[in-house]
Order: structure tokens, then C-alpha cells, then sequence
């Protein structure tokens, strides 16, 4: 069964401060991945997706990700992080109709 | 204004009831979905129902029951054999394509709730 991964559970940065999220998932094939984000007491909300096409992927806000399929990985990115970006990220997995989700990473951003 | 609207948005229980949590989506979405969230574990999957009259289990269904009987909602009851049901409940939509899976996925705005 498919499980996805997120290397880090906690990540502290400075504004301004570039931002890499992990997320590897362990199953092949054809795949369709997510990013969501959940802002403090808001709605999980998508910030980018993967289908198809480029694997390189740009969603809101600034940030983008990475499809590398042979390292079945789907890393999260941001050039300059600001306070604002606080919140919990999810990597998913769509697996025969089902997201399988990662534990999340929770990002403190330092004003 | 479309969307998903889960009810209430904070729930309190006594040990040894069953509680059932709405959720009601606008968005002309095939596929609903039940999860559970956890400090530290992510988003664990109860539930979830692709079409009408019908619904399979996802990975934590113990304890759990649902129903779909129309298209725009998706009851979750939590009951007396939910072992630790204290948690944050979220609801979730997606249209459904044949032959593809399921797009993303809309989220609703969560249930706590508090067992004692």
C-alpha cells in the first residue's frame, strides 16, 4: 500500500530564509501528488498539485515543487519565506480514489 | 458561494454516546471523505463514499459509521466504540473521473471534538 513520507516535522526559519520541504512517497507508477497547507485556524487549502508535464511545479504564493520520479520524491520549495507562511503542510498521494496524506510539517517562520 | 460546511464547529460529549457530525458540500462533488487529525499523524482516513448509497472504509474505520443518502451530504457518527474519539474531524470533496481517480480535494472547516 502506498505511504508518503515528510522528513521533517518541525521547521524553524528567519524571514527571508529559503524553505525545502521533504516528501517521498513509496509506491511507482503512475501518480498524482498535492501540497496543502493549513493556516492557523483556517481551512486545509490546496497550494499546488501534480498530474502531468513538467515536473516542476509552481502553485500560490511563491511556492512550487519538484516531481523527481526516480527518487519518488515531491519536495515543497519557497525562495524567501515570510512570517505569513506559518502554518502546517501536507504532502498527499492520490491512490484509487484515496489521498494518502504524510504527518505533516509545521513551519515556524521568525519575523 | 460554494464550498463545504461542517457543523458544529466544536463538539462535547460524554464517554458512552454516539455523536454524529454534518457535513453538506454545494459544490456538485461525487466523491466525500471523512478524516481524522492528530498532532503528529497527519490526516488518517474513516471514510469516504464515491457515489450515492454507497461508502468504504478507509484505514481507521473502527468506531465509525456513515451514510450517503444524497449526494450533497455525508453524516459521520463517532459511536460509544470509538476507543479515543477525541479529535479534529474533517470533511473533504472531489469530483470523481473515470479511469483517472480523484482531483484534489476541497476541505471543510473541521469538528473538534471533545469526549470526556
Amino acid at each position: 500500500a502506498q505511504s508518503v513520507s515528510q522528513h521533517n516535522h518541525h521547521v524553524i526559519l528567519s524571514e527571508a530564509a529559503s524553505l525545502e520541504l521533504g516528501c517521498n512517497y513509496s509506491y511507482g507508477g503512475t501518480v498524482n501528488l498535492f501540497w496543502y497547507v493549513q493556516y492557523p485556524g483556517q481551512h486545509l487549502q490546496l497550494l499546488l498539485k501534480y498530474f502531468s508535464g513538467d515536473p516542476l511545479v509552481k502553485g500560490i504564493k511563491g511556492f512550487e515543487a519538484e516531481f523527481i520520479k526516480s527518487k519518488f520524491s515531491f519536495n515543497l520549495r519557497k525562495p524567501s519565506v515570510q512570517w505569513s507562511d506559518t502554518a502546517e503542510y501536507f504532502c498527499a498521494v492520490n491512490q484509487g480514489g484515496k489521498l494518502i496524506f504524510g504527518q505533516g510539517t509545521e513551519l515556524s517562520v521568525k519575523p | 458561494d460554494g464550498g463545504i460546511t461542517q457543523s458544529p464547529k466544536y463538539l462535547f460529549r460524554k464517554e458512552g454516546q454516539n455523536v454524529t457530525l454534518s457535513c453538506e458540500q454545494n459544490l456538485n462533488h461525487d466523491a466525500m471523505y471523512w478524516y481524522r487529525q492528530d498532532p503528529g499523524q497527519g490526516l488518517r482516513l474513516i471514510y469516504y463514499s464515491q457515489i450515492v448509497n454507497d461508502f468504504q472504509k478507509g484505514d481507521i474505520a473502527e468506531g465509525y459509521s456513515v451514510s450517503r443518502e444524497k449526494k450533497e451530504s455525508f453524516p459521520l457518527t463517532v459511536t460509544s466504540a470509538q476507543k479515543n474519539p477525541t479529535a479534529f474531524y474533517l470533511c473533504a470533496s472531489s469530483i470523481v473521473v473515470v479511469g483517472k481517480g480523484s482531483y484534489e480535494q476541497y476541505f471543510g472547516p473541521g469538528t473538534r471534538l471533545t469526549v470526556t
